[in-house]
């Protein structure tokens, strides 16, 4: 069965350093998107992206965050200068129609 | 905005027990009400899912009732197993779409013991 897939599974990264959290989506979704949960606080939407441009974001996703379909098969987010606060697992999402496929997450620590 | 209230955790339920978490929301207009589940070291995965008031979602032994009326969506199943043992998340996407933002409540911790 086709499934999300998330590399690394977890990123150890110092305070101001840019990182580039990567998700292979299921292969005929159309809807991609990125969810966090800080430890101990609910999963948070963070971006949606279709057809090539983001479709909604949420207050958390500023101007320190991107995310980019390089080659059809990859969807990352980028942080450009990570913040202490920015610790969590990241969660990519695929989908078609109703339903969004989750991949495993990556952990990010921000020291 | 839209927000999603689950019950208090953790739950922890011997073997073939009755489980209810109760899930309540507020949204406007239609959304579609949706439970994940997160087992240890793994991603959520989508366990049933109701798209229009008194549709009853099921899977796996499990069941959800959306209901309109007292704007919830409770998780149950009969008799529950040590292999139940995860995170069960509810979930609501606003309606007007079906590939919008899902907005999460705070996880239920469920432990089943032998």
């Amino acid at each position: 069965e086709p499934e999300v897939t998330q590399t690394p599974s977890h990123q150890v990264t110092q305070m101001g350093q840019e990182v580039i959290l990567r998700c292979v989506p299921i292969s005929n979704h159309l809807y991609f998107y990125w969810y966090r949960q800080i430890l101990g606080q609910k999963v948070e939407f963070l971006v949606s992206f279709y057809n090539n441009e983001i479709s909604e974001k949420s207050e958390i996703f500023d101007d320190q965050f991107s995310v980019e379909r390089p080659d059809g098969s990859n969807f990352t987010l980028k942080i450009r200068s990570t913040k202490l606060e920015d610790s969590a697992m990241y969660f990519c999402a695929s989908g078609w129609s109703y339903e969004q496929y989750f991949g495993p997450g990556t952990r990010l620590t921000v020291t | 905005g839209n927000s999603v209230t689950q019950m208090e955790g953790p739950v922890t339920l011997s073997e073939e027990a009755f489980l209810t978490i109760n899930c309540t929301y507020t949204a406007t207009g239609y959304p579609s009400l949706f439970w994940y589940v997160q087992y240890p070291g793994e991603g959520l995965q989508l366990l049933l899912k109701a798209t229009k008031a008194d549709d009853k979602g099921s899977n796996k032994g499990f069941e959800a009732t959306y209901r309109k009326e007292t704007t919830s969506f409770h998780l149950e199943k009969g008799s529950v197993q040590v292999s139940d043992s995860a995170v069960y998340f509810c979930a609501l996407r606003g309606g007007g779409t079906s590939y919008g933002k899902l907005t999460f409540g705070q996880g239920t911790i469920l432990t089943v013991h032998p």
